[in-house]
């Protein structure tokens, strides 16, 4: 079965400095991967995915995400965080054998808090 | 946010209580989505339409059926509300492909 986990609840970090998110994933066969952005009382964001090709995919907002096959992993990444960054972030995998576009598997949640 | 529209933003119901909640969109994608948001649970799938006239079940869709009425509209019904279901529902909408999803800005429900 498919599944995604994001290992840490909350990550802080100062602003300037860079931040990851991470997200493993379980899948068989290769994985299209997502990554999306929620802000307070507003739905998910896309910000990035993963299909196939380079491992490093770049995305909105200056955040890009490093796929690891052996590792099975997706994280995401930003050099310099600024406290706009602070948020809710899901990382989100859908089997490429699945017919439906939308039907994803989404992670907990990392809530991201970027401080001054 | 933009494309997907999502009413009504908040609903207190009683336990026993029937509800619609509605999405539309105006982006002309076929796809249609209603998951639902709980704390430390990410997003699941409810229901879903791959296209006008067609629905099917997602993870959790126990208590809950739906009607996509047109290709812009694809509503969420609730028959007898459960405070099991005090969720934060979210419609999403997708093209073809590889498309990203496009989220609605969420309907709060509380269920007591």
């Amino acid at each position: 079965a498919q599944s995604v986990a994001q290992p840490e609840d909350q990550v802080n970090v100062a602003e300037g400095n860079p931040l990851t998110v991470k997200c493993t994933y379980s899948v068989s066969g290769n994985p299209y991967l997502f990554w999306y952005v929620q802000y307070p009382n507003r739905g998910l964001q896309f910000l990035l995915k993963y299909i196939t090709g380079d491992n490093l995919v770049k995305g909105s907002y200056g955040f890009e995400a490093e796929f690891n096959k052996s590792q099975t992993s997706f994280h995401l990444k930003k050099p310099s965080a600024l406290v706009s960054d602070s948020a809710l972030y899901f990382c989100a995998v859908r089997d490429p054998g699945s017919s439906n576009t939308g039907k994803l598997i989404f992670g907990q949640g990392t809530t991201l808090q970027v401080k001054p | 946010n933009a494309g997907v529209t999502q009413t009504p933003k908040f609903q207190v119901l009683k336990t026993g209580q029937s509800m619609t909640l509605q999405c539309a969109q105006d982006m002309n994608h076929n796809s249609m989505y209603w998951y639902r948001q709980d704390p430390g649970m990410g997003l699941r799938l409810i229901y879903y339409s791959a296209s006008e006239g067609t629905t099917d079940k997602g993870e959790v869709p126990n208590g809950y059926n739906v009607s996509r009425l047109n290709k812009r509209e694809f509503s969420l019904r609730l028959e007898s509300a459960a405070p099991s279901q005090t969720s934060v529902y979210f419609c999403a909408i997708a093209g073809t492909g590889v498309s990203p999803l496009h989220f609605g800005n969420g309907t709060r429900l509380t269920v007591t």
